[in-house]
């Protein structure tokens, strides 16, 4: 079934250390999985997206890596800064919707 | 590029009051639109999808005559919510996707804070 979870709700980084968020799924056919952040008061904005035919997605400080065999995915940070504080959401793109998982807030200390 | 506009940002209003928001893709055609409900500290709940020119489709356990969607247009979609009570207060968020979920990531608005007194 449709069911998208993350390993631990918060998480507090020193700044400019490298930040890993967790995520877990359950379904086996899933092939889309997406990572959003949201900050405060804002809808939740795209970080990066991977397809189930790749293990690993880079971005700018960000990268993405997919484990089928798990069903497991994460989004590194590299070099943390103060404004990657929010909450990051990963989620399931099905065909009729996307499926949250349940966030885990990301707080920078100084 | 990919800019969903959502309006208002807040809304204070009394018991009984219907509200509307707006949900609007500004930079290119979204054949579906997402409306999501959000409470504190918790995540993104789905309440309906809506294809342009057709009926929405809600969620199980939304009640579609309390949040009435329309979506007349390929950059336009309204969320009413009819008689709002104060349970009805939340964090409402509009999403839209080019080609649909499944291909392309949905993009965000920045989401209508209702409180209802």
């Amino acid at each position: 079934g449709e069911s998208v979870g993350l390993h631990l709700p918060t998480l507090s980084v020193q700044e400019g250390d490298n930040s890993i968020i967790n995520c877990a799924y359950s379904n086996s056919a899933s092939d889309y999985f997406i990572w959003y952040k949201q900050e405060s008061g804002k809808g939740p904005q795209f970080i990066i997206d991977i397809r189930s035919n790749m293990d690993k997605r880079q971005g700018q400080r960000v990268t993405v890596l997919l484990n089928k065999t798990v069903k497991h995915l994460s989004l590194q940070i590299a070099a943390t800064q103060p404004g990657d504080s929010a909450v990051y959401f990963c989620a399931e793109n099905t065909p009729q919707k996307l499926v949250f998982g349940q966030g885990t807030r990301l707080t920078i200390n100084p | 590029g990919a800019v969903v506009s959502q309006h208002p940002s807040w809304v204070i209003c009394k018991s009984g009051t219907s509200v509307k928001i707006e949900c609007r893709s500004l930079d290119f055609q979204a054949t579906t639109m997402f409306w999501y409900r959000q409470f504190p500290k918790q995540s993104l709940m789905l309440m309906a999808t809506s294809n342009e020119g057709s009926k929405a489709t809600y969620e199980q356990g939304v009640e579609k005559d309390k949040f009435l969607i329309n979506h007349a247009s390929l950059t336009l979609s309204t969320l009413t919510v009819t008689s709002a009570h104060p349970e009805d207060s939340s964090f409402y968020i509009c999403s839209a996707s080019f080609q649909g979920s499944s291909n392309q990531p949905q993009h965000f608005g920045d989401g209508t804070r209702l409180s209802i007194l």
